[in-house]
């Protein structure tokens, strides 16, 4: 079965530096997305992407961060300057229809800025 | 935007009995509803899910309610199992359908 998949798996850094997840979405998928849930919270999204350009971003999503899709199979969060709450469960998702319809969710990379 | 309310934070029942999990949404136009399962330290799953076009669906053990003139829906598990215990998140795709809208998640603890 098709899966999304992510690494690393656990990243730590040290405040202030800059951080990349990656992501290879399910590979017919065209719609991709990056959530968070820091710990015990609920999960909470970021940022949609599609064509090659942000559909939708929220809050959260400010300037230090950015995605790209650098080539046809990977899909990556960067984060510019991490901040102590940037800690938290990154999940990278991706679904094949608009609507956000069965969207599916990767692993998972642990961000801890100490 | 969109905001997706939980209920209850935390549940817990007996081997075979069955559970239900409330949400209601806040924006009339949302029209997908899905439903994730998440374990200790794992992905969210989808379990099941509903277009605003359909009251009910069933999946074996697993069925989803809607009623779009109160804007709540609700998941029920019938026949629980030990291994239905986990975090459960409902979620509202917003008005775009460019993003989900998770609730808080229910702590199902199903005991032998």
């Amino acid at each position: 079965e098709p899966e999304v998949t992510q690494t690393p798996s656990h990243q730590v850094t040290q405040m202030g530096q800059e951080v990349i997840l990656r992501c290879v979405p399910i590979s017919n998928h065209l719609y991709f997305y990056w959530y968070r849930q820091i710990l015990g919270q609920k999960v909470e999204f970021l940022v949609s992407f599609y064509n090659n350009e942000i559909s939708e971003k929220s809050e959260i999503f400010d300037d230090q961060f950015s995605v790209e899709r650098p080539d046809g199979s990977n899909f990556t969060l960067k984060i510019r300057s991490t901040k102590l709450e940037d800690s938290a469960m990154y999940f990278c998702a991706s679904s094949l229809t608009q609507g956000a319809s069965s969207t599916f969710f990767g692993q998972g990379t642990r961000l801890t800025v100490v | 935007g969109e905001n997706v309310e939980q209920h209850p934070s935390t549940l817990s029942v007996q081997e075979g009995d069955s559970a239900v999990i409330k949400c209601t949404y806040s924006d009339s136009a949302s029209n997908y509803f899905p439903w994730y399962k998440q374990e200790l330290g794992k992905r969210p799953q989808l379990i099941i899910d509903i277009r605003s076009n359909v009251g009910e669906k069933k999946d074996q053990r697993i069925a989803v309610t809607l009623n779009k003139t109160a804007k709540h829906f609700s998941l029920h598990i019938t026949e629980t199992q030990p291994e239905d215990s986990a975090v459960y998140f409902c979620a509202a795709a917003n008005q775009a359908g460019t993003a989900l809208i998770f609730g808080k998640g229910t702590t199902l603890s199903v005991s032998s």
